[in-house]
């Protein structure tokens, strides 16, 4: 089943900060997070498996919170290059194939 | 450049047709998925398969079929194609298989236009 993306779109102002939730009906091992230009292909962010820490890449962080089966997505003092949708993907087992993707939730920063 | 290399691009087809799309995986990566994204639509998940055998089916029409050949590259054949078809389609590949399977790794895709 497809996870569940909020916000559905934001627009940030660079500079600013921002938060994207993914939740799922099913319990889940990993969850994934890509970012996807206009025109271009989905480029992988990170994964959180379960049990595991919190990521980071620079100034995008997640979280992934096994209980709840939600993650969220920080990205910290937006800058241009954020601007895409971004996409989490979440697989259910450790050895099942099937990553799902949420619908994606727009992201635009401005000046 | 991820690595993967999908053909063709882009192709131009009327309903009732068929058409291949092919699919050719980063060097060392067994793991070959396929995606399908409509018009501002997320990634669907068509069908994956890991060194020649199939792994997960996701909602994948009876009208598509996939196969992973022994050079692991893959080929998406549609048929009896409807003007719903039309979409970007993805191929993806990675070194495993499975949730714990790391990054995927896409292909520029090839946009299939119905008419």
């Amino acid at each position: 089943q497809q996870p569940v993306q909020s916000p559905q779109a934001v627009i940030l102002r660079e500079g600013e900060d921002a938060v994207i939730n993914c939740s799922s009906s099913k319990a889940l091992y990993s969850v994934h997070w890509y970012r996807q230009k206009h025109g271009e292909a989905p480029v992988f962010l990170m994964i959180l498996l379960k049990g595991g820490e919190q990521k980071g890449h620079e100034k995008i962080s997640a979280s992934f919170n096994e209980k709840k089966q939600q993650s969220s997505l920080y990205l910290t003092a937006s800058q241009l290059s954020y601007s895409g949708t971004y996409f989490c993907g979440t697989a259910s087992t450790g050895t099942a194939s099937k990553l799902t993707f949420g619908t994606g939730t727009r992201l635009q920063v401005t000046l | 450049d991820s690595g993967v290399t999908q053909t063709p691009k882009h192709l131009i087809t009327a309903t009732g047709q068929r058409v291949t799309l092919r699919c050719s995986p980063r060097s060392g990566d067994l793991s070959v998925y396929w995606y399908q994204q409509s018009l501002d639509q997320g990634l669907q998940f068509l069908i994956q398969y890991y060194n020649g055998e199939e792994r997960a089916k996701g909602n994948i029409l009876e009208r598509f079929s996939a196969q992973q050949f022994p050079d692991l590259h893959s080929e998406l054949n549609l048929s009896s194609l409807e003007l719903g078809d039309s979409a970007l389609y993805f191929c993806a590949s990675s070194v495993l298989a499975g949730g714990q399977g790391g990054e995927l790794f896409f292909g520029e895709g090839s946009r299939l236009t119905v008419l």
